[in-house]
């Protein structure tokens, strides 16, 4: 079965530095997609970066991006000059079997301080 | 702009209600699913359905049962509601085809069970 593991359960940053937010996943898929999602208090979750398999370059979306590495089964999530609206829960998720079911993890709450 | 609306942000039950959980999405998604998060837990799958009346279980579903009787709309039913289901709620819909296609969600629906 697949499994996602964010070991960090709160991460501190200073506005305009770089964060890196960890994230290592277990699946039997030979070809799989990593999904990173953004959890502000106001509590919808918004879509922020997706990975696949065998894309060839790591993903990246404005100032966020992946460092994905297949061969140790991470994906974590780099966020560039960070901002206090960056203060958020970020979520992990790996799709299970068909219809885009969702795997995620346990979060990481990261906190953007000025 | 694409929605998924949740009836309510805040719900309080008492216990041995029967509450229903509404969720609409305007975007003509095929699937749909019911999550339910926990600090700690992360998001974890009550039920999904792919197609109008077709519905299948996730990985909680005892306590809990779907309707899907038109495509739009997905709804989440307690038959009767305990404390242990005293939680946040997300409802998300996604497209059916594409590895890449992400999830969207609603703002979610905070329940209180006393």
């Amino acid at each position: 079965a697949q499994k996602i593991t964010q070991t960090q359960p709160g991460m501190f940053v200073q506005e305009k530095e770089a964060v890196t937010l960890d994230c290592t996943y277990d699946t039997s898929d030979p070809s799989y997609g990593l999904f990173w999602y953004k959890q502000p208090s106001s509590g919808e979750m918004i879509f922020l970066i997706y990975q696949g398999s065998y894309d060839q370059q790591n993903a990246t979306e404005g100032r966020y991006s992946l460092n994905f590495q297949k061969a140790r089964k991470s994906a974590n999530l780099v966020i560039s000059a960070s901002q206090l609206g960056d203060s958020a829960m970020y979520f992990c998720a790996l799709p299970q079997g068909g219809f885009q079911k969702l795997v995620f993890g346990t979060g990481t709450r990261l906190l953007v301080s000025p | 702009d694409v929605k998924v609306t949740q009836s309510s942000r805040y719900l309080v039950k008492r216990t041995g209600e029967k509450v229903f959980l509404e969720c609409v999405q305007d975007m003509d998604h095929e699937n749909m699913f019911w999550y339910r998060q926990d600090p700690g837990l992360g998001l974890r799958l009550i039920y999904f359905s792919y197609d109008v009346k077709m519905k299948e279980k996730g990985d909680i579903p005892e306590g809990y049962s779907v309707s899907r009787e038109k495509k739009e709309r997905f709804s989440l039913i307690l038959e009767s509601a305990s404390t242990n289901q005293t939680s946040m709620y997300l409802c998300a819909s996604s497209l059916s085809e594409g590895r890449k296609t992400e999830a969207f969600f609603g703002q979610g629906t905070r329940l209180t069970v006393v």
